[in-house]
């Protein structure tokens, strides 16, 4: 079965340190996305990718960076200059081609301790 | 500027009840979705639409592109429905998706 994953679903990180979330996708999308969920407000761009070797800022890219190595993995590091990293993050993918199919991975629970 | 809004925001039902949940949205679009999301756990997709209507369960999805106006319903709910119910959209241009606040169901026994 095609799809996104996320892992770990819950992560647990002590303050001041980077880290990185995975998103993977078998689908052969070109486009991927990484949102920010806070509590109460809706879902946030924070980076996104149209092909490979190439990304762009979402509305709030400030304190994270992203690659794009290869097609399948987007990867996204929360680094240490994020203020409020405690959040749930969502990759999810796009292919504009054809029929145009749109999946969202199950994201990943980050707490900053 | 929102370009999805839900409604309602909160939504108490008793077990058993019919559930309507809104969503419009203001930009053209190629889909919508349909997320859950339990407290604390990840997204699970319910729905992609672009037209008409589909079905699985108890869990219906009707759009209107006309009207830009999307809802999701549940029949006979159930207290394991009780989650947030997310819209988002994929507009036929630009480079995002569009997600609505959520909609936070309790289903009580």
């Amino acid at each position: 079965d095609g799809g996104i994953t996320q892992s770990p679903k819950y992560l647990f990180r002590k303050e001041g340190q980077n880290v990185t979330l995975s998103c993977e996708q078998n689908l052969n999308h070109d486009a991927m996305y990484w949102y920010r969920q806070d509590p109460g407000q809706g879902l946030r761009l924070i980076y996104y990718s149209q092909i490979v070797n190439d990304f762009q800022k979402g509305d709030i890219a400030e304190g994270y960076s992203v690659s794009r190595e290869k097609k399948e993995s987007f990867p996204l590091t929360v680094t240490s200059a994020q203020k409020n990293p405690t959040a749930f993050y969502l990759c999810a993918s796009r292919d504009f081609r054809g029929a145009d199919t749109q999946y969202f991975g199950p994201g990943t629970r980050l707490t900053v301790l | 500027k929102n370009e999805v809004e839900q409604s309602p925001q909160n939504l108490t039902a008793q077990e058993g009840e019919f559930i309507t949940i809104n969503c419009s949205y203001s930009v053209g679009i190629s889909a919508l979705h349909w997320l859950q999301q339990h407290p604390g756990g990840g997204i699970v997709s319910l729905f992609m639409l672009s037209s008409g209507k589909k079905k699985h369960g108890r869990l219906i999805a009707t759009i209107n592109i006309q009207e830009k106006h999307s809802s999701l319903h549940i029949t006979a709910s159930h207290p394991r429905d009780s989650a947030v119910y997310i819209c988002a959209v994929s507009p036929n241009t630009g480079n995002q998706f569009y997600f609505g606040t959520g909609t936070s169901l309790t289903v009580i026994p």
